[in-house]
């Protein structure tokens, strides 16, 4: 099937220590997405790619960078990861929208949860 | 600049009735697209339902509806014989025309009582 994959589920590494994340898609979407979401909060994103082009939130700290060396790969770098970026990170991925409002909707992973020591 | 809200923090339904989620979105946009996710407590993020802003039908897939009304800006949506395995937190959220992002609202616990 189909789907967004994102590895590994779970993440655990040490304060200040550069950590990365991984997602990959076989849908073949241009749009590919990275969330952060904090316990019981809403997803709040942090950067999207459309295609090779790169668009940073404006409130995304600098820690977090992002990479897509391909239209099938995007990963997380957390450069020097703070007990505040201890969260679940989701990937998501969808086709451009069409015009007239109609919207694709965006294909989720099951997340990777970080835990920071 | 886009707004979601979710007034309804949780809410706990009996197996098999329906239940309904409240929505309303606030946005200046004269087209935008409006989207239900379902999260479940494994975090997974599970798309559910689509309603664009010039469609004349409320949306339905399977045991969910959407109640869309644009002059009230209300999108609330309607689960249908709720079934244990819908406990989980509801999000809704809107994308603008030409845009790529997905505006969430603060999300509803839902917990499905036998």
């Amino acid at each position: 099937d189909a789907m967004v994959i994102q590895n590994p589920r779970y993440q655990v590494t040490q304060f200040g220590k550069p950590v990365t994340l991984s997602c990959s898609q076989t849908l073949n979407h241009n749009v590919m997405y990275w969330y952060q979401q904090k316990s019981s909060q809403a997803p709040k994103l942090l950067f999207h790619y459309y295609d090779k082009d790169f668009n940073n939130e404006a409130d995304t700290p600098d820690n977090f960078q992002s990479r897509r060396p391909n239209t099938s790969f995007c990963f997380l770098d957390i450069r020097s990861p703070g007990l505040g970026d201890a969260a679940m990170y989701l990937c998501a991925t969808s086709r451009e929208p069409r015009q007239g409002g109609e919207g694709q909707p965006q294909h989720f992973g099951d997340g990777t949860r970080l835990s920071i020591l | 600049a886009q707004k979601i809200t979710q007034t309804q923090p949780g809410m706990f339904v009996q197996e098999k009735e329906a239940v309904t989620l409240d929505c309303t979105y606030d946005t200046s946009d004269p087209s935008y697209g409006l989207f239900w996710y379902k999260q479940p407590s494994s975090g997974e993020m599970i798309f559910l339902i689509y309603q664009g802003s010039y469609d004349q039908q409320n949306a339905t897939e399977g045991r969910y509806s959407l109640n869309f009304q644009k002059a009230r800006k209300s999108a609330n949506l309607v689960i249908s014989a709720s079934q244990l395995g819908d406990s989980a937190m509801y999000f809704c959220a809107m994308r603008e025309e030409y845009g790529n992002k997905l505006v969430f609202g603060a999300g509803t616990i839902l917990r499905v009582k036998s």
